[in-house]
């Protein structure tokens, strides 16, 4: 089992739908949690960080915390076009330890 | 205030050569991680380094060096380049590794082509 998970997709959604990705991890003590925007050929970019259970909102992004299920999920509101990019799941499993990453999830948002 | 820097963006070598990937962090992080990200999947974790002392070490080959200077910039090296090492290398900064809700910011990477 991959120590983080996600689907690689593609997702494909209608601009203005919500678009959920999902992302499993399997070390039970993980800490904190990122989500991070890739756009082809560039670098990732931190759009979300979540550290407690429940939702954390943030404009038309919401992350979600579940740490008894082991699953961390964002949420996009109102899909854009410029949505469109591949979605990193990053977990910190503290400790002084080093970030996991998914292989993250592709979106494509049609208009 | 200025993000994350690498530099060369684009990188050129043959087989054989040796290169050096150079970043610099945000003002005030005095960690800095190196990741190696080919097409189609996440980074790969090769260093990280806080205050000028190796904090981790993924899962590559002792080709790949790297070392943190006094004002926290950092190189990475690789020497004997194969074909695989091509990809994108990518630099993150953060404030202090030991805290883990601290999260990486990444540089623009340095894109490296081997012939």
């Amino acid at each position: 089992q991959k120590e983080v998970e996600q689907n690689s997709g593609p997702l494909s959604v209608p601009e203005g739908a919500i678009a959920s990705l999902n992302c499993t991890y399997s070390d039970r003590v993980s800490q904190s949690f990122f989500w991070y925007r890739q756009y082809s050929g560039k670098s990732p970019e931190l759009i979300m960080s979540i550290y407690s259970n429940g939702d954390k909102e943030d404009g038309r992004f919401t992350a979600q915390l579940n740490k008894a299920s082991q699953y961390v999920s964002l949420l996009i509101r109102d899909s854009q076009p410029s949505d469109s990019a591949t979605y990193l799941c990053a977990v910190s499993p503290g400790n002084n330890r080093k970030l996991i990453w998914g292989l993250g999830t592709s979106l494509a948002v049609n208009p | 205030d200025a993000g994350v820097t690498q530099s060369p963006t684009h990188l050129i070598k043959t087989r054989g050569q040796h290169v050096t990937l150079r970043c610099s962090p945000i003002s005030g992080h005095k960690s800095v991680s190196w990741y190696q990200q080919v097409l189609g999947q996440g980074p790969q974790f090769i260093f990280q380094y806080y205050e000028k002392e190796e904090r981790g070490r993924g899962n590559f080959p002792d080709r790949f060096s790297a070392r943190q200077f006094p004002n926290y910039s950092s190189e990475l090296n690789v020497n004997a380049l194969l074909l695989g090492d091509s990809a994108l290398y990518l630099c993150a900064s953060s404030f202090d590794p030991s805290y883990s809700n601290q999260p990486q910011h990444f540089g623009d990477g340095t894109r490296l082509s081997i012939l």
